[in-house]
């Protein structure tokens, strides 16, 4: 089945410890997107990439790093210079106008 | 700059009840694209509609409709005979252009009793 996988769905972490959460799609997106969700609040955009080496920063980039070296995958680093990276984090792709997003991550700082 | 309220931040109905939700908007542009998505408590996004702001006819798709007013910046979403597994969060999200510059509300919890 075609479609967005997003790894670990829960993951907990000590502060100073930088994390990765990991993206695949199978879809043959080229663009994809990460957002933070905190409870009570929209979708913010963390970066995106629309093509593969190449990304962008969205609204909230700051403490957290990404890479495009695949066209399926899109990992995103919550690096400790993120003050308060507890919140749901969504990954998605796009074709066009529409985006598919993934299941998520929870990330819990302990 | 664009901007998207859903000032419902917490609906309950009764099983069978219709429930209208509410999303209002601003952009200058002239061209923009409007979204509403649900989010079940899984928490995957799910896409339900897209419309263009060229394109003011309503939409009907079994129990849901959506009701796009340019002249009130409005594009609400009304379930008809609401059941149970539409208790979600619902987004509307607006985008002015291509891919990367989607404006998301807050979003509406919709809870629907048995």
């Amino acid at each position: 089945d075609g479609g967005i996988t997003q790894s670990p769905k829960y993951l907990f972490r000590k502060e100073g410890q930088n994390v990765t959460l990991s993206c695949e799609q199978n879809l043959n997106h080229d663009a994809m997107y990460w957002y933070r969700q905190d409870p009570g609040q929209g979708l913010r955009l963390i970066y995106y990439s629309q093509i593969v080496n190449d990304f962008q920063k969205g609204d909230i980039a700051e403490g957290y790093s990404v890479s495009r070296e695949k066209k399926e995958s899109f990992p995103l680093t919550v690096t400790s210079a993120q003050k308060n990276p507890t919140a749901f984090y969504l990954c998605a792709s796009s074709e066009g106008l529409v985006k598919f997003f993934g299941p998520g991550t929870r990330l819990t700082v302990l | 700059a664009q901007k998207v309220t859903q000032a419902q931040t917490e609906i309950s109905v009764v099983e069978k009840e219709d429930v209208t939700l509410d999303c209002v908007y601003e952009t200058r542009d002239t061209t923009y694209y409007l979204f509403w998505y649900k989010q079940p408590p899984s928490g995957e996004l799910v896409f339900l509609i897209r419309r263009n702001s060229f394109d003011e006819q309503n939409e009907i798709s079994g129990r849901y409709s959506w009701n796009f007013q340019k002249s009130t910046s409005s594009f609400n979403f009304t379930i008809t005979a609401s059941q149970v597994v539409d208790s979600a969060v619902y987004f509307c999200a607006l985008s002015e252009e291509v891919d990367n510059d989607m404006r998301f509300g807050a979003g509406t919890r919709l809870t629907v009793k048995p």
